[in-house]
């Protein structure tokens, strides 16, 4: 199974930056956002397509369609500067596969 | 929400083998999946494998299958990884994590700071 995400995505602080993830009827799967700054653990910022952890600010959501799952981000902040992965749970191969990561650039 | 923390990383030969652990505290560890994690330098995430709460149900990534095999101690809350024909793509950080909810499938809710493992000649 096949997860894809863009390699970067560039936004201004106080705008909205989309993350996109594609794979084959991913929106009928459990879906999950993981962000990674540099030197640390990945942290969940979503889980099973949009519920957001404890701790995690409103300014997060997610979304999954057809072969997409989206993880906004409003009202960015430059903290918000890292590395977001998707993760999909594939009950077909009883596996887990994590998408490419896209490298969010607060400018 | 509880802590992880590996052990067990090194420096190892091809063809060697090295066992992880992972102590739980602060958490309830008995009722949750659990997983293993790894990351090569400058690599995004990989999945390794996952155990059910009770430990009857294993899944491994197909590059692990047949050289890995998780483990837990729910008395001890101390999840293990034996990795036996470690290979140099082996090399990478190893994290442990824990599932969000009861079963397996879910968001891997809390994660250890990872253990540095390095198959080299």
């Amino acid at each position: 199974y096949l997860v894809t995400q863009p390699p970067s995505v560039s936004v201004a602080p106080g705008k909205t930056a989309t993350i996109t993830c594609g794979g084959d009827s991913i929106g009928i799967k459990n879906v999950h956002w993981y962000q990674q700054k540099a030197g640390q653990a990945p942290v969940a910022v979503m889980s099973h397509g949009g519920d957001r952890p404890s701790g995690i600010p409103e300014r997060f959501s997610g979304s999954k369609s057809g072969n997409t799952a989206t993880l906004t981000i409003g009202r960015v902040e430059a903290g918000d500067e890292a590395d977001y992965y998707c993760q999909v749970w594939d009950t077909n191969s009883d596996s887990y596969v994590f998408g490419t990561g896209t490298k969010v650039t607060v400018l | 929400q509880g802590q992880l923390v590996e052990s067990g990383g090194g420096v190892v030969q091809p063809g060697g083998s090295l066992r992880l652990s992972c102590a739980g505290s602060g958490l309830i560890f008995s009722t949750y999946g659990m997983y293993w994690v790894r990351q090569a330098p400058g690599k995004g995430p990989e999945w390794v494998a996952l155990i059910s709460y009770d430990g009857w149900n294993e899944y491994y990534a197909a590059s692990v299958k047949g050289r890995f095999t998780i483990s837990r101690d729910n008395s001890k809350n101390m999840l293990f990884l034996q990795m036996d024909s470690l290979r140099d793509d082996d090399t990478a950080l190893y994290y442990c994590a824990k599932d969000d909810r009861p079963g397996w499938g879910g968001a891997f809710e809390i994660w250890g700071q990872g253990t540095m493992v390095t198959v080299s000649s």
